[in-house]
């Protein structure tokens, strides 16, 4: 079954410190993956997606992940964070298939990351 | 351009009422998904479509039903409410080969 994880339910970092969020995922084919983050109350805001070639993806913000296939990886990452970088992040993941995505797209349990001054 | 939209914002059911939540996107994209936000559970996928007359089960498909009768309309039914799918509800949407957009959520109370 096509699984996306999340392993940590919070991540803390200081201001100007880089930040990592990571995310693991099972697929059964080529995976299509993606960084949303959610604002309280909002709804999710697209960061960045993975389809395929290089696998250091460059994202809104100043976000990044790198795709990591032997490790079944894509974690987000950030040279240095700021407080308004403060919110939940979801990693996300489907299988492309064709040129295009199953549609079945699973996301992992979110990661709240809390950046302080 | 809306973008997606979700219909209502708020609701408060009784156990056994029924209603359908309505998802509107105006960007043409051929999928369409249904997903609920619980704490700590992140979002899971109730059902999704891949085109206009289509509908697959997700993750958590039990107690709802969905129709896709004109490709811009998502619709999720709930046939008779339980406290457990008191929730936020989200509708996305996207075309296959590019990210998702969300609409700003249902909250759904059941009592």
């Amino acid at each position: 079954a096509q699984s996306v994880a999340q392993p940590e339910d919070q991540v803390n970092v200081a201001e100007g410190n880089p930040l990592t969020v990571k995310c693991t995922y099972s697929v059964s084919g080529n995976p299509y993956l993606f960084w949303y983050v959610q604002y309280p109350n909002r709804g999710l805001q697209f960061l960045l997606k993975y389809i395929t070639g290089d696998n250091l993806v460059k994202g809104s913000y100043g976000f990044e992940a790198e795709f990591n296939k032997s490790q079944t990886s894509f974690h987000l990452k950030k040279p240095s964070a700021l407080v308004s970088d403060s919110a939940l992040y979801f990693c996300a993941g489907d299988t492309m298939n064709y040129g295009g995505s199953q549609g079945n797209l699973i996301f992992g349990k979110g990661t709240k990351l809390s950046v302080k001054p | 351009n809306a973008g997606v939209t979700q219909t209502p914002k708020f609701r408060v059911l009784k156990t056994g009422q029924s209603m359908t939540l309505l998802c509107a996107q105006d960007m043409n994209h051929e999928y369409m998904y249904w997903y609920r936000q619980d704490p700590g559970m992140g979002l899971r996928l109730i059902h999704y479509s891949v085109g206009e007359g289509t509908t697959a089960k997700g993750e958590v498909p039990d107690g709802y039903n969905v129709s896709r009768l004109k490709k811009q309309n998502f619709l999720l039914g709930l046939e008779s409410a339980a406290p457990s799918q008191t929730s936020v509800y989200f509708c996305a949407s996207d075309d296959s080969r590019t990210e998702a957009f969300f609409g700003q959520g249902t909250r759904l109370t059941v009592v």
